[in-house]
């Protein structure tokens, strides 16, 4: 059973459109996390929600917004992509942040 | 916030031999210090943890050591096999809800 899972694993698109990438966590963990891992790999948190409360908000420009409708999904919408946005997004969940965390198999965002 | 550095940047080693990897942090009140793994392609692991009341823990071939005053901490692979070849990221946190500041990792070759 897969314990964090993302879609889409790969996602290429225009600058300028809009595109959210959803997560999953079946372990029942609190608190989930968006991190993004540039082509330099380094893994940078972005956002927290703990129990569908945002916890952690990094600087992070507002056109990327997270949402999690429940405390198992944590989904971010990006508006208006930019080329820096190009990266790997990973989704991640703990029981106790920041605690072992578990990580999805990662979005590989392109933007042209 | 926590800063946390790590080297070295790049590794290559002979099978067989052990590998160190090195990281210090800047907040004195992080208690908290997870290894991760990260093959190509692939998603961050976890390996090991620390905490601050411990000063050195192993798991088979891994260990890690913990040195508070001097705020670092040290990976320390033996007998190291061609699967241990992967990015190896540090990390450090306060705990209780804060949240984990990465190291830059180490690219970690082992060469037959």
């Amino acid at each position: 059973d897969t314990a964090v899972s993302q879609t889409p694993k790969y996602l290429v698109t225009q600058m300028g459109n809009d595109k959210s990438i959803k997560c999953e966590q079946n372990l029942g963990h609190d608190t989930m996390y968006w991190y993004k891992q540039d082509s330099k790999k380094f893994l940078k948190i972005m956002f927290s929600y703990n129990n569908k409360e945002l916890i952690i908000n990094e600087t992070v420009p507002n056109r990327f917004s997270p949402k999690s409708p429940d405390k198992a999904h944590l989904n971010l919408h990006i508006n208006s992509l930019e080329l820096g946005d190009s990266a790997v997004y990973f989704c991640a969940s703990s029981q106790d942040p920041p605690e072992t965390q578990y990580f999805g198999p990662g979005t590989r965002l392109l933007v042209l | 916030g926590e800063n946390v550095e790590q080297h070295p940047s790049t590794l290559s080693v002979q099978e067989g031999d052990s590998a160190v990897i090195k990281c210090t942090y800047s907040d004195s009140a992080s208690n908290y210090f997870p290894w991760y793994k990260q093959e190509l392609g692939k998603r961050p692991q976890l390996i090991i943890d620390i905490r601050s009341n411990v000063g050195e823990k192993k798991d088979q071939r891994i260990a890690v050591t913990l040195n508070k005053t001097a705020k670092h901490f040290s990976l320390h692979i033996t007998e190291t096999q061609p699967e241990d070849s992967a990015v190896y990221f540090c990390a450090a946190s306060r705990g209780g809800g804060n949240k984990l500041t990465f190291g830059t990792g180490t690219q970690l070759k082992v060469e037959l």
